[in-house]
């Protein structure tokens, strides 16, 4: 089945815990990007890659980090998490460049810093 | 940096009433997609408009996207309570890949 699986669905962790949040596709997809989501505020979007070992930083990236080492992976990575970075976060893959295609979401990973 | 707001923020409708929500932009869009996020779910494609004044239908789902592609709308006929959810347009500009969502319009549809 063709999806984008995140990992872990749930997390609460302590502030200054490193903690990477996975994200996983399986369709071949060029684009994937990484969005947190708050109330009243939509999708903003955090970091985003085009292909492998090509990122960029989205609206929303102080205090993120992401890498592209494989097409199928993009990782998201807190070095020091805060409270402020509490969240839903989903990771969203596309066909990729050269057209336009919809995203593919993954299930969402709600995190709670304590 | 751009942005795409969306109104209204939320609607309560009965069931059977028509909805609509309207996605704006201050500059042009290349293009435009609609998503729909269940309570508790995740954004799901529903369908992308790139030319001007377009209009597609999705069954009671119509999409338009403005003759200066600087709005869109959504517009539900004769909602079902399957229709309950949050509706995002997603815009970009100057035919880049990334897309910029608005904060959505939340729809309650009361049996």
């Amino acid at each position: 089945e063709a999806q984008v699986t995140q990992n872990p669905r749930y997390l609460i962790t302590v502030t200054g815990k490193k903690l990477t949040v996975t994200c996983s596709q399986n369709m071949n997809h060029e684009y994937m990007s990484w969005y947190r989501q708050d109330p009243g505020l939509g999708l903003r979007q955090i970091y985003y890659s085009m292909n492998v070992e090509v990122t960029d930083k989205g609206d929303v990236p102080e205090g993120y980090k992401v890498s592209r080492k494989e097409k199928r992976n993009f990782p998201l990575i807190l070095e020091s998490p805060s409270p402020n970075q509490t969240s839903l976060y989903f990771c969203a893959s596309s066909l990729g460049t050269g057209r336009y295609y919809g995203y593919t979401f993954g299930s969402g990973t709600r995190l709670t810093v304590v | 940096g751009q942005q795409v707001m969306q109104i209204p923020q939320y609607q309560h409708v009965q069931e059977g009433e028509d909805f609509t929500t309207y996605c704006n932009s201050s500059t042009t869009l290349s293009n435009i997609q609609w998503y729909k996020q269940r309570p508790g779910g995740h954004p799901v494609f529903l369908i992308q408009l790139v030319k001007s004044g377009e209009v597609k239908k999705q069954k009671r789902l119509t999409f338009q996207f403005g003759e200066a592609k600087k709005n869109s709308s959504l517009h539900i006929t004769a909602t079902q309570t399957t229709d309950v959810g949050t509706y995002f347009c997603a815009g970009t500009y100057n035919y880049g890949q990334n897309f910029v969502f608005g904060p959505g319009t939340r729809l309650s549809v009361l049996p």
